[in-house]
């Protein structure tokens, strides 16, 4: 099944401590992304992927990083978490960039930062 | 820089009513346009999209959107609502590089029985 995972679904950390969100695709997608999504806001980029090793800032990158040293994966890692990161995180992945290809998104991970 | 406007935050209607959810998008160049739909606890699932052609196009689950230009909108439309499509309702527009999509902040659906 064509898909996009992330894990974990849930977690929950106090300030400061490092983690890593991981997400993978398994439809050989070359362009993957980031999302958050806070009320009010809807969903805004944090970071993206053109390809292997080929990485951009979004609209909302900082306190985050991101690596994409194979194809099919593209974690999120948080190296100093701050309550202000606890969010709704969205992994996104599409065949290729421009505006009209189709993103298909994983489950989400829901964030708390204590 | 591009944006997206849903006016509606909550929208509550009864099951077999037509629904009707406002997107108005901001873009200076043909816009790309999406709906996609979040149910509790679930990713993001893609209703329908608009590149060119037919301004009125057709999605899954029976509903349809139209675009229309003169008034920079899309609007999602379903004649008959059925208690599955309570959900949270999200607006895109493509934009920008990175194969980034610039999301409304969401209209939550309620339906009652």
């Amino acid at each position: 099944e064509a898909q996009v995972t992330q894990n974990p679904r849930y977690l929950i950390t106090v300030t400061g401590k490092k983690l890593t969100v991981t997400c993978s695709q398994n439809m050989n997608h070359e362009y993957m992304s980031w999302y958050r999504q806070d009320p009010g806001l809807g969903l805004r980029q944090i970071y993206y992927s053109m390809n292997v090793e080929v990485t951009d800032k979004g609209d909302v990158p900082e306190g985050y990083k991101v690596s994409r040293k194979e194809k099919r994966n593209f974690p999120l890692i948080l190296e100093s978490p701050s309550p202000n990161q606890t969010s709704l995180y969205f992994c996104a992945s599409s065949w290729a960039g421009g505006r009209n290809n189709e993103q298909f998104f994983g489950p989400g991970t829901r964030l708390t930062v204590l | 820089a591009q944006s997206v406007t849903q006016p509606d935050i909550h929208i509550t209607v009864s099951e077999g009513a037509s629904l009707e959810l406002r997107c108005n998008y901001s873009y200076g160049a043909t816009p790309y346009l999406f709906w996609y739909v979040q149910s509790p606890g679930q990713g993001l699932q893609l209703l329908l999209k608009y590149f060119s052609g037919d301004t009125l196009v057709q999605g899954i689950k029976g509903f349809e959107a139209e675009f229309k230009r003169s008034q920079s909108s899309f609007n999602l439309r379903k004649p008959s609502v059925h208690w599955s499509d309570a959900a949270e309702y999200f607006c895109a527009v493509g934009a920008g590089g990175g194969n980034k999509l610039t999301f409304g902040t969401g209209t939550q659906l309620k339906v009652e029985l």
